[in-house]
């Protein structure tokens, strides 16, 4: 099946510090979404991009869908404690009845 | 609103025995996905009724199986239930269908622990 690599897996960082991640894959993909689950949680919609190229953000989350339509980044600026969670990046090949593709997810530690 | 409720939360359950698990959807929704979520493998697409029908089906061998009710109430069973079926399985209800926008909504799960 199709295959998202999401990196990094796990990262720790200090309060205050911006972090990013990506995801990238060998597909072209035609919608790219973000979540976030927090412990004992399920799965939240972050952010989603529709386009090539599209810069969006939330907040103090930023997220883009790459040029080439095979990766997406996503940037979390001025990190707190809430902001611990696993990230999740998904991808949609085509529009229509296709279902996601998830990567395995980056794993957020903040450290106070 | 009400969000994605799924019963029950906790379970533990022996190898062989067969398990069914619930999901309510947000009201209005009428496509209903499962997943299951291990620490190795992350979300593993399992299937996608939408209007009672199933829409998609993901790569899982046909112990698990699945339905949907005329109210989008979806149940999935696993029977002959095998170690490496511990998981967290999530269910999430969309208005259209994951080939709409992509946009899920996501209940808290249910923890399988196979014995």
């Amino acid at each position: 099946g199709q295959q998202l690599n999401q990196s990094p897996q796990s990262m720790f960082i200090q309060e205050g510090e911006d972090v990013s991640m990506n995801c990238t894959s060998s597909s072209i993909f035609n919608t790219w979404l973000w979540y976030k689950q927090d412990p004992g949680e399920g799965p939240v919609l972050l952010i989603a991009l529709y386009k090539a190229g599209e810069l969006t953000s939330n907040g103090r989350l930023t997220a883009q869908f790459g040029i080439t339509r095979k990766d997406s980044f996503l940037n979390i600026s001025a990190s707190i404690p809430s902001d611990v969670g696993i990230y999740f990046c998904a991808g949609q090949l085509s529009r229509g009845n296709t279902p996601l593709v998830f990567g395995k997810g980056t794993r957020l530690s903040v450290i106070a | 609103k009400a969000g994605v409720t799924q019963t029950p939360r906790y379970l533990i359950k022996t190898r062989g025995q067969q398990v069914t698990l619930s999901c309510s959807p947000i009201s209005g929704h009428r496509s209903v996905s499962w997943y299951q979520q291990t620490p190795g493998q992350g979300l593993q697409f399992l299937f996608e009724y939408f209007s009672e029908t199933q829409r998609n089906k993901g790569n899982f061998p046909g112990r698990f199986s699945g339905r949907q009710f005329s109210n989008s109430r979806s149940e999935m069973n696993v029977s002959t239930l095998e170690l490496g079926d511990s998981a967290l399985y999530l269910c999430a209800s969309s208005v259209l269908g994951q080939g709409n926008t992509g946009e899920l909504f996501f209940g808290e799960g249910s923890r399988l622990t196979v014995l």
